[in-house]
């Protein structure tokens, strides 16, 4: 069974920067599985903020900043501010057509 | 603007099957660059990822629900479904409806419009 790590919650002053990442049991994640970011505030839709790796979506500042760091995928908000207060999921494709979520990281900033 | 909205009951009894429609606004579900898919994240728990299908027939499924569930597309009305099958407690969650880009899509992989959420119980 394919089971992707996050961190379950992080913390950043606001002006920091934080670096969330997302790894594959057994594995490495590589450009190839393609993992993309997604933006949760309670109670609303969520909103993906990088595709591709490393490209971000229509309209997302470019606080946001995805790469591969290593054998993990990483998600960089640089200068965070309070409205980055959210849940952040990493969702790798496996190419087999199946798509496969992280537990999800609580950002805290305070 | 492309929108999705997903619809269905909010309580479904034990045993029974949830049924769930995601109607595609603003764009079509013909779009060949493009699958569509459903998603669920039980309360105060991270988002699963359930099943795509392609309007052409095109089906993925999670493993882990394979067997009790199916997914399928109205391409008349722009729609389409899950069905949930023999659901427990465990199925209580909020389910979402997104598009996915397929292999010539800007975004392949990746989920890019999702719909607002609908939450389903299940009872005993």
């Amino acid at each position: 069974q394919t089971v992707v790590t996050q961190e379950p919650s992080f913390s950043v002053s606001p002006g920091g920067t934080v670096t969330l990442t997302c790894g594959l049991s057994g594995g490495s994640v590589t450009i190839n599985n393609y993992p993309s970011w997604i933006q949760q505030t309670p109670g609303q839709a969520p909103r993906t903020l990088i595709h591709n790796t490393n490209t971000r979506s229509f309209g997302v500042p470019d606080r946001f900043s995805g790469s591969i760091l290593g054998n993990k995928a990483a998600l960089t908000i640089t200068g965070a501010q309070a409205d980055d207060e959210s849940d952040y999921h990493c969702v790798l494709f496996m190419g087999s057509g199946i798509s496969v979520f992280g537990g999800g990281t609580k950002l805290t900033v305070l | 603007q492309l929108q999705l909205q997903e619809s269905g009951p909010g309580l479904v009894q034990s045993s029974e099957t949830l049924s769930l429609t995601c109607t595609v606004s603003g764009g079509s579900i013909s779009n060949v660059n493009y699958y569509w898919g459903w998603i669920r994240q039980p309360p105060g728990k991270g988002l699963e990822w359930i099943a795509n299908i392609f309007y052409g027939g095109d089906i993925y499924y999670n493993p882990s629900l394979k067997g009790r569930v199916t997914i399928s597309i109205d391409t008349s009305m722009n729609q389409f479904s899950l069905k949930l099958r023999s659901v427990t407690a465990a199925d209580t969650a909020v389910y979402f409806c997104a598009r996915r880009g397929a292999r010539d899509a800007y975004n392949y992989g990746a989920f890019d419009f999702w719909g607002q959420g609908t939450l389903v119980t299940v009872s005993s």
